[in-house]
């Protein structure tokens, strides 16, 4: 079956614009979880969505926030953008959530803040 | 505040040879513990999850241990191979359904 699939795969925006960026799970999977990787760093947690719900949500400003579907397609802004929301974004889906096991992972969005 | 240490150092390892990447962790009591690989410029895949009551999970050339009292995860490729090289991630996880990342052992093996 198809993976999970993130969209767009790479972007360019300037400081103070916002973004949005688009996750679609695996068939069947009702979590999606959000993270930011830069380099040196760990993947930082930043929310689990499992339907249509917000179950857990990391230590980011509200500039961070995202949002599920009814068809558990999930997406995630932020706004006022910083130098330092320059990452990679990665959305992650499971069948029953973030702490009953193996995470898919997609490929990211790359976020370049200029 | 809770911290996930994982070797910051490139891990150089001779093919055939086996693996070994530390996970450590402290002010923190994870239920249980996930490993991921990273290529470049790719999200992490899943290998291997282990929870407190197991001290040890075996899959193929993997091995993975998890010792609550040293607090602390080792992660071992048998056999190693020149396709094992990349990025390897420990994710502890807590009952609050959390999962905190290290930032990862980039492992290369070298034919």
């Amino acid at each position: 079956k198809a993976g999970v699939t993130q969209t767009p795969r790479y972007l360019i925006k300037t400081r103070g614009q916002q973004v949005t960026l688009s996750c679609s799970p695996i068939s069947g999977h009702r979590s999606v979880s959000w993270y930011q990787q830069t380099p040196g760093q760990g993947l930082q947690f930043l929310f689990e969505y499992f339907s249509e719900t917000q179950r857990n949500k990391g230590n980011f400003p509200g500039r961070f926030s995202g949002r599920q579907f009814s068809n558990s397609r999930s997406e995630m802004n932020v706004s006022t953008l910083e130098l330092g929301d320059s990452a990679l974004y990665l959305c992650a889906s499971s069948s029953g959530g973030i702490n009953t096991g193996e995470l898919f992972f997609g490929e990211g969005s790359r976020l370049t803040v200029l | 505040s809770q911290k996930i240490e994982q070797n910051s150092e490139a891990l150089n390892i001779q093919e055939g040879k086996t693996a070994t990447l530390t996970c450590n962790y402290t002010n923190y009591s994870p239920a249980y513990l996930q490993w991921y690989r990273q290529d470049p410029g790719r999200g992490p895949v899943f290998l291997l999850l282990i929870r407190e009551n197991e001290k040890e999970k075996r899959k193929e050339r993997l091995k993975v241990t998890f010792d609550t009292t040293l607090k602390q995860s080792l992660f071992h490729i048998t056999a190693s191979q020149p396709a094992d090289s990349a990025t390897y991630l420990c994710a502890p996880g807590d009952s609050n359904y959390q999962l905190i990342w290290g930032a990862g052992t980039k492992l290369i093996i070298k034919p």
